[in-house]
């Protein structure tokens, strides 16, 4: 089956380091969305990517879609302690509904 | 408008006794998704369910789980004779039947312990 894997799995930057995680999938995806789950709460939906190539901003956050439809990056610009937490890649499959998660990134912060 | 509404948050069962959790989708979703999350992991999909229909249980074990969302009222994940290793938190959440650019919402999860 869809196996989505994320790279590292513990990330610990000074506040206002750059911070990225990136995500491969196995099989070419029909888009790719990103969570934010904090310690103790829930993941919370950030973005999805459809197309090819994809590029989208929130702000410090930075969404990429590679080429192939099977991986992709989130970068953070200048963290701040507010963006404590785990970032989850999450892929859907051509004709799918279902979302198969990623391992997940766990930031922290050193103030 | 009410999110998607998880109850019990925090549920206490001793080895053998059953589980019953429920979700209430958003207003407007029509598809339902169960998720279990062990501590310091990831998110793994059990089943995937529409009103009246189970859609995708490929990540349910076999044995002891069963999933429902009936016609009226919640969707319920049930555990018969829980063990240690049920003990997790159970999030549910729910789309609309066209995504779109939307994602998942997910409730604030149940957090199960098995004594």
């Amino acid at each position: 089956g869809q196996q989505v894997m994320q790279i590292p799995q513990y990330q610990h930057v000074q506040e206002g380091e750059d911070f990225t995680t990136y995500c491969n999938s196995s099989t070419t995806l029909s888009n790719i969305q990103w969570y934010k789950q904090r310690p103790g709460g829930h993941p919370v939906f950030l973005i999805q990517l459809v197309k090819s190539g994809e590029v989208k901003k929130q702000k410090r956050l930075t969404f990429q879609f590679g080429e192939a439809k099977k991986n992709s990056s989130l970068h953070i610009t200048a963290t701040q302690t507010t963006d404590v937490g785990t970032y989850f890649c999450a892929g859907q499959d051509f004709g799918n509904e279902k979302l198969t998660f990623g391992t997940g990134t766990r930031l922290t912060i050193i103030p | 408008n009410a999110g998607v509404m998880q109850n019990p948050r925090h549920l206490v069962r001793r080895r053998g006794q059953e589980a019953r959790l429920r979700c209430s989708p958003m207003k407007g979703h029509s598809h339902v998704y169960w998720y279990r999350q062990l501590p310091e992991e990831g998110l793994k999909f059990m089943v995937y369910l529409q009103k009246e229909n189970i859609i995708d249980e490929s990540g349910m074990p076999k044995e002891r789980f069963s999933a429902e969302f009936p016609k009226e009222g919640p969707s319920i994940l049930r555990i018969q004779q829980v063990v240690r290793g049920d003990s997790a938190a159970y999030f549910c959440a729910s789309s609309p039947r066209f995504q779109g650019y939307q994602g998942y919402t997910f409730g604030s999860g149940t957090r199960l312990t098995v004594v």
